[in-house]
């Protein structure tokens, strides 16, 4: 299996800012994948985060509030733009491995203030 | 729109009970079902099905597909303290491997 990481595990921001997210796997995988969690609430995905190209938004989810870069195989970033309270969540990458699992990074639990 | 239903929403049982959680979908497309156990933050990966009828098992918990009535089950037998989490069941239906997500089942397990 993938061993995923992220960075920061968790934060409290002010409203109003923004907050890059990081995503490290330790092995090259096709796909990666940012999801949200609000409180008390499933999983929704936010974005497929494609190398060398644009990410692949879902509906509800645009650019310019969660930026994604993904320069390579094993790295991808995901910004919380313009931070409000109805932001805080947590905040999950996931990596498409072998055999179509997909596994899932410890998470960020981003709280706003 | 594609959807994925579990059942119960929670679930409190006693250590050494049996449990049966359940996950429904209505999907457009169907490549796998997967489940998770989420206890903190990060899910984990429990089991992937893909064919109707073959049970996947680990330890004390299996799980099995019916492609036909679109559903799944978990079981858990003889549950300890240690099973209380939420648990997860997601699709991926095959369009970019993307996952939908059903709402989970919280179970607690109490001595």
């Amino acid at each position: 299996s993938a061993v995923i990481s992220q960075k920061p595990s968790r934060d409290i921001c002010q409203r109003g800012t923004s907050l890059t997210i990081q995503c490290q796997v330790d092995s090259q995988v096709t796909m990666m994948f940012w999801y949200r969690q609000q409180p008390g609430q499933s999983l929704t995905l936010i974005a497929t985060a494609n190398q060398g190209s644009e990410a692949t938004y879902e509906s509800g989810f645009v650019i310019d509030k969660f930026p994604i870069s993904r320069p390579n195989l094993t790295f991808s970033t995901l910004t919380v733009s313009n931070m409000s309270p109805e932001d805080s969540s947590i905040y999950l990458c996931s990596a498409f491995h072998l055999y179509n699992e997909q596994f899932f990074g410890p998470g960020t639990r981003l709280t706003v203030l | 729109e594609d959807k994925v239903v579990q059942s119960p929403l929670s679930l409190v049982v006693h250590e050494g009970d049996t449990v049966t959680l359940n996950c429904s979908y209505e999907v457009t497309n169907f490549r796998s079902l997967l489940w998770y156990k989420q206890e903190k933050k990060a899910p984990t990966f429990l089991f992937m099905l893909t064919s109707s009828g073959i049970e996947k098992k680990s330890g004390r918990l299996s799980s099995i597909l019916d492609k036909k009535e679109l559903f799944s089950i978990l079981n858990i037998t003889a549950t300890q303290t240690g099973d209380s989490a939420i648990y997860l069941c997601a699709v991926d239906t095959g369009t970019a491997s993307k996952l939908t997500f059903g709402t989970g089942t919280r179970l607690q397990v109490t001595l």
